[in-house]
């Protein structure tokens, strides 16, 4: 079965330290594969995505991740977390020909000064 | 350039009630997809529109149906309202690219629904 799992439902940082949200998935065919930000009362903010090539992509804000075909993750990095990252953070997949996304329950960021 | 829109921003229905969310896609986006967020979850993929036609259809009963007009906008309408149907109903639209894939989808900032 297809899926998508954030092992962490809630993260708690300081300000300035760094931060790495885990995802794994479960997919049958290459993913396509996403992170996305939702800050409360909002839609969903894309923060990155990986297709294919370098196994480490930059995205928005100075996050990146990192793919691991051989431990099916797909984890979220940032050296220094800001309180404005302060949101959920939601881990997504989808096949190679469409955007019909599968997406794990999400880990909620709370960064205390 | 315009973002994803959606209306309204929030609504209040009760049970057996129909309800119809509404949704612009982006400027030059030929597809819509409609997601269900539940709260404390991940949204759901619901169904997708393509070109007006349907292109995909997550677990979702069919009281729960769709529309895509030629402008490319879309309808959610869902029937027969049950209370497990409170959540924020979100849209993304994209546009198809060469290869046949579609390129990275754009989320508007959802339809909250409450069903008393």
């Amino acid at each position: 079965a297809q899926s998508v799992t954030q092992p962490d439902i809630h993260i708690t940082v300081s300000e300035g330290a760094s931060l790495e949200l885990r995802c794994n998935y479960s997919y049958g065919a290459t993913p396509y594969l996403f992170w996305y930000v939702q800050s409360p009362g909002q839609g969903l903010q894309l923060l990155l995505k990986y297709f294919s090539g370098d196994t480490l992509v930059q995205g928005i804000k100075g996050f990146e991740a990192e793919f691991k075909r051989s431990q099916s993750s797909f984890n979220l990095r940032k050296p220094s977390v800001h309180w404005s990252d302060a949101a959920e953070y939601f881990c997504a997949v989808g096949p190679a020909n469409t955007d019909k996304l599968i997406f794990g329950t999400g880990t909620r960021l709370q960064v205390f000064p | 350039e315009t973002g994803v829109t959606q209306s309204p921003t929030h609504l209040i229905k009760t049970r057996g009630q129909q309800v119809t969310l509404r949704c612009s896609s982006q400027s030059g986006h030929n597809t819509v997809s409609w997601y269900q967020q539940a709260l404390g979850q991940g949204p759901q993929f619901i169904f997708q529109y393509y070109r007006e036609e349907e292109n995909g259809r997550g677990n979702f009963p069919p009281r729960f149906s769709g529309l895509q007009f030629p402008n490319y906008s879309s309808e959610l309408n869902v029937n027969a309202l049950e209370l497990d149907d409170s959540a924020l109903y979100l849209c993304a639209s994209s546009s198809d690219v060469a290869g046949g894939h579609t390129d990275t989808q754009y989320f508007g900032p959802g339809t909250r629904l409450t069903v008393l």
